[in-house]
């Protein structure tokens, strides 16, 4: 079974602080997909970034960055210098297979606070 | 492009009545997926369609609920007999064929169902 855990279920930042949102996953597949989509107030899932087992570089698009680590099963998520934009609920997810169903975290509820 | 649509945007109902979710894909998109978002159960996958195979129901919570895709591209989730548990958002979402499998999945805005 597959199983994705965002331990915070809420963070409230000021404005132009960073903040990082934790990612644990769990599966026994060895090939897999890790995501992360934002879900703004409006409620439309929008796709961030998708990741596969076999690449642990960390990414870096613009003033977000992703740090995956296979050693602690973990795909965290940067935002640098935060803005008020940036308030939404980030949801972690996982595929065992490309273009199988998605495992979804609980999400982060991000408050960026001017 | 157009990105993935769905219809009705929100949708009121009593319960016991039967209910149909509409869902377009992004033109060319094989695989299709159907998932629900509830504030106690969070984001679960429901149903998933590729291509011309059978259809993967296995997140599919009861009998009640049936979905089909028509000519590979436009699909009808039904929910019948509705509870107040299926109080909702309904998305969908789909994907294209890339090297090594299929893409990721991309969203509807969701049609919001509440079953009174």
């Amino acid at each position: 079974a597959q199983k994705v855990t965002q331990a915070q279920t809420e963070i409230s930042v000021v404005e132009k602080e960073d903040v990082t949102l934790d990612c644990v996953y769990e599966t026994r597949d060895t090939t897999y997909y890790l995501f992360w989509y934002k879900q703004p107030p409006s409620g439309e899932l929008v796709f961030l970034i998708r990741r596969n087992s076999f690449d642990e570089q960390n990414e870096i698009s613009g003033r977000y960055s992703w740090n995956f680590q296979k050693s602690t099963s973990s795909f965290n998520f940067t935002i640098t210098a935060s803005q008020v934009v940036d308030s939404a609920v980030y949801f972690c997810a996982l595929s065992g297979r490309a273009g199988n169903m998605l495992t979804f975290g609980g999400g982060t509820r991000l408050m960026v606070k001017p | 492009g157009a990105g993935v649509s769905q219809s009705p945007s929100n949708k009121v109902t009593e319960k016991g009545k039967d209910v149909e979710l509409r869902c377009d894909p992004i033109s060319g998109h094989t695989a299709l997926y159907w998932y629900r978002q509830s504030l106690g159960q969070g984001l679960e996958f429901l149903i998933y369609f590729q291509g011309n195979s059978a259809p993967d129901k296995s997140g599919l919570p009861s009998d009640r609920f049936s979905a089909e895709r028509t000519g590979g591209s436009v699909s009808t989730l039904t929910i019948q007999r509705t509870q107040q548990e299926d109080s909702a958002v309904y998305l969908c979402a789909s994907s294209s064929v890339v090297s090594g499998g299929l893409g990721t999945q991309y969203f509807g805005p969701g049609t919001r169902l509440l079953v009174l």
